[in-house]
């Protein structure tokens, strides 16, 4: 029974790229959120979604950031033009319902040069 | 403004020592507080969670205490060991739906042979 699987675990993007970022929630689980985590602060709320809907964006930038989570397949952070302060651990949790039981994935560092 | 504080920052202690870690928060109205354990370079894990109602939860050699009347709440670790050493992350909700988690930065702690 894998947990959160998440990749990539590192990735390095310069100015102006862009990142994907891909999480598979656990079998039976069809909630996930994204949250994002810079040093020394805490977790931010950045997108809920259930397939192939996003129920709540309000914690995610306007521009450049966008989000799915289709039929099949994994759910996507997609991060635009990148730039340096979007450095950050960005992590996704899935729950089997919207009852804050959340389980964790390991994360995906990106590193913006 | 929803705000979840802890202290310390960070903590270093020897192997078998006890230790207590604090946590306060101004989230409003109040549901549940989580306990997260987050080992370095990996996604947060549940230890414990405690609603109004709870004063006192234990998992383990882990205990979380709660006073909802001055909004704190501790936990603490006994008998510590290596394995131990991780950032302990509070999480207060105002209802049960991920999204409205309000995460505090962590205390880091060392656990030293």
């Amino acid at each position: 029974n894998a947990g959160v699987m998440q990749n990539p675990r590192h990735l390095v993007r310069r100015r102006g790229q862009e990142a994907r970022l891909r999480c598979s929630p656990m079998k039976g689980h069809s909630h996930v959120y994204w949250y994002r985590q810079l040093p020394e602060e805490g977790l931010k709320f950045m997108v809920y979604l259930q397939k192939e809907n996003i129920i709540d964006e309000s914690g995610m930038p306007k521009e450049r950031f966008s989000a799915e989570f289709p039929k099949e397949g994994p759910s996507i952070l997609r991060i635009q033009q990148v730039v340096r302060g979007d450095s950050a651990a960005y992590f996704c949790a899935s729950s089997p319902r919207n009852t804050g039981e959340l389980f964790f994935g390991e994360g995906s560092r990106l590193t913006v040069l | 403004k929803n705000q979840v504080e802890q202290s310390p920052q960070s903590l270093i202690i020897l192997e078998g020592k006890n230790c207590t870690l604090q946590c306060n928060y101004t989230v409003s109205p109040f549901s549940n507080l989580r306990w997260y354990k987050q080992d370095t370079g990996r996604g947060p894990v549940s230890l414990t969670i405690m609603t109004f109602s709870e004063n006192t939860k234990s998992n383990g050699r882990y205990t979380a205490t709660l006073d909802a009347d001055t909004k704190q709440s501790s936990l603490h670790i006994t008998a510590s060991q290596l394995s131990d050493s991780a950032s302990y992350i509070c999480v207060v909700s105002s209802d049960n739906y991920g999204q409205n988690f309000v995460f505090g930065p962590g205390t880091r702690l060392s656990v030293l042979p």
